[in-house]
């Protein structure tokens, strides 16, 4: 089946203390994108990756890193979350330009 | 600045009451314009991109049409099976990997 997978779906964390949330794809997309989701704000886009080693800012990088070693795992990095940093994260791939496939959602609470 | 607004933020309907959701967006030139579905604890699930002024895309009950300011997704007498939240994104051309979206319509629909 094709999708995309995250992992954690669900994460409690407190300030300061690094995580990573993978993110991987089964449909050999060269694009992959993370966002976040806050009430009232709609998806806003963090990072995105065009191809393998090749990275670039979204709106709201701030905070966050990525890395693509992989063409089908595009994690995203947290070196130190902070409260402004608690919303709902998605992953996303697609073939260049096309419409894009979402994970399921990571929920983060940074306490 | 590069930006899209949907609205009504919410909607409610009753079964086989037709209507429409606007997304309106201003962006330097416009290279597609998407539209989701999302259902609560999900990800965003594609259904439809338009690209030019005058498109109009078809799926069932939904119909999305695109003129050179908004879109419109119109709902044909809807079932309790379409709530869910509608959300529009447009993707610039000056750069294809950036995506900006709007915050949403819940759409909810009584039987």
């Amino acid at each position: 089946e094709a999708q995309v997978t995250q992992n954690p779906r669900y994460l409690i964390t407190v300030t300061g203390k690094k995580l990573t949330v993978t993110c991987s794809q089964n449909m050999n997309h060269e694009y992959m994108s993370w966002y976040r989701q806050d009430p009232g704000l709609g998806l806003r886009q963090i990072y995105y990756s065009m191809n393998v080693e090749v990275t670039d800012k979204g709106d709201v990088p701030e905070g966050y890193k990525v890395s693509r070693k992989e063409k089908r795992n595009f994690p995203l990095i947290l070196e130190s979350p902070s409260p402004n940093q608690t919303s709902l994260y998605f992953c996303a791939s697609s073939l260049a330009g096309r419409e894009q496939f979402f994970g399921p959602g990571t929920r983060l609470t940074v306490l | 600045e590069d930006q899209v607004t949907q609205s009504p933020e919410a909607l409610r309907l009753q079964e086989g009451e037709s209507s429409s959701l606007n997304c309106s967006y201003t962006v330097s030139g416009l290279r597609g314009l998407f539209w989701y579905r999302q259902d609560p604890g999900k990800g965003p699930e594609f259904l439809f991109t338009l690209y030019s002024a005058g498109e109009e895309k078809e799926k069932e009950r939904l119909k999305a049409t695109l003129t050179k300011k908004e879109s419109f997704l119109h709902i044909t007498a809807p079932k309790p099976e379409d709530s869910a939240t509608y959300l529009c994104a447009v993707q610039a051309a000056y750069n294809f990997n950036k995506f900006y979206f709007g915050s949403g319509t819940k759409l909810n629909v009584k039987p």
